[in-house]
């Protein structure tokens, strides 16, 4: 089955700075890439996703990348917010249920 | 904007019990899903549910759990009996079912068993 790794574990960046995610997966037949974030005590919340005809899409602060050739992908955010800490997921999949990264806890420090 | 509900958000119950995690997916989604996330640890898919029968479950997905789809709306986790290892917050998730694979989760329900 799809193996999706995650790193890294913590992130710490200062308000306004970028964070950068990111994730490996295994199974080439994976085709679709969301990210999600969890708040506290919430569920995940989809933030964007990618598929796999696309090399990389942005929405707003947020940007994700794929290369299918090394199998990874990547979760950008620029100019962070306070409002941008929690624990983001990556996933991957290319048939019906999701393979979950470890997560990734961010702290926007102000 | 339509959501995934679930109840209860908490359920403790003790070692043996049964216990029926429910959850409301958006109106016209086809998919169903359920995950589970022990404390600390990543999202792990349990089953899913297309049709009104299991399109596919992991090794997680035992025996001790079943789902059903009672009625148009409600779409439930049945765990027969309850193991300490069973803690842990349980995900319904839905999706549409068109071009788009996109799963919405609900808020979750923490399961302690005690």
């Amino acid at each position: 089955g799809e193996n999706v790794e995650q790193h890294p574990s913590t992130l710490s960046v200062q308000e306004g700075d970028s964070a950068v995610i990111k994730c490996t997966y295994s199974d080439s037949a994976s085709n679709y890439f969301p990210w999600y974030k969890q708040e506290l005590g919430k569920g995940p919340q989809l933030i964007i996703d990618i598929r796999s005809n696309v090399g990389e899409k942005k929405d707003q602060r947020i940007a994700v990348t794929l290369n299918k050739t090394a199998k990874h992908f990547s979760l950008h955010i620029t100019e962070t917010q306070p409002e941008d800490s929690a624990v983001y997921f990556c996933a991957a999949t290319g048939a019906n249920n999701l393979f979950f990264g470890t997560g990734t806890r961010l702290t926007v420090i102000p | 904007e339509p959501e995934v509900t679930q109840t209860p958000s908490h359920q403790v119950t003790q070692m043996g019990q049964e216990v029926i995690l429910r959850c409301v997916p958006i109106s016209n989604h086809l998919y169903f899903y359920w995950y589970r996330q022990i404390l600390g640890q990543k999202v792990e898919f349990l089953v899913s549910f297309y049709n009104n029968e299991i399109s596919e479950k992991s090794e997680i997905f035992d025996d001790q759990f079943s789902v059903e789809r009672p009625d148009g709306s409600n779409f439930t986790l049945k765990i027969r009996s309850t193991k300490l290892e069973d803690s842990a917050m349980y995900f319904c998730a839905s999706r549409d079912g068109s071009s788009t694979d996109t799963q919405y989760f609900g808020p979750g329900t923490r399961l302690t068993v005690l």
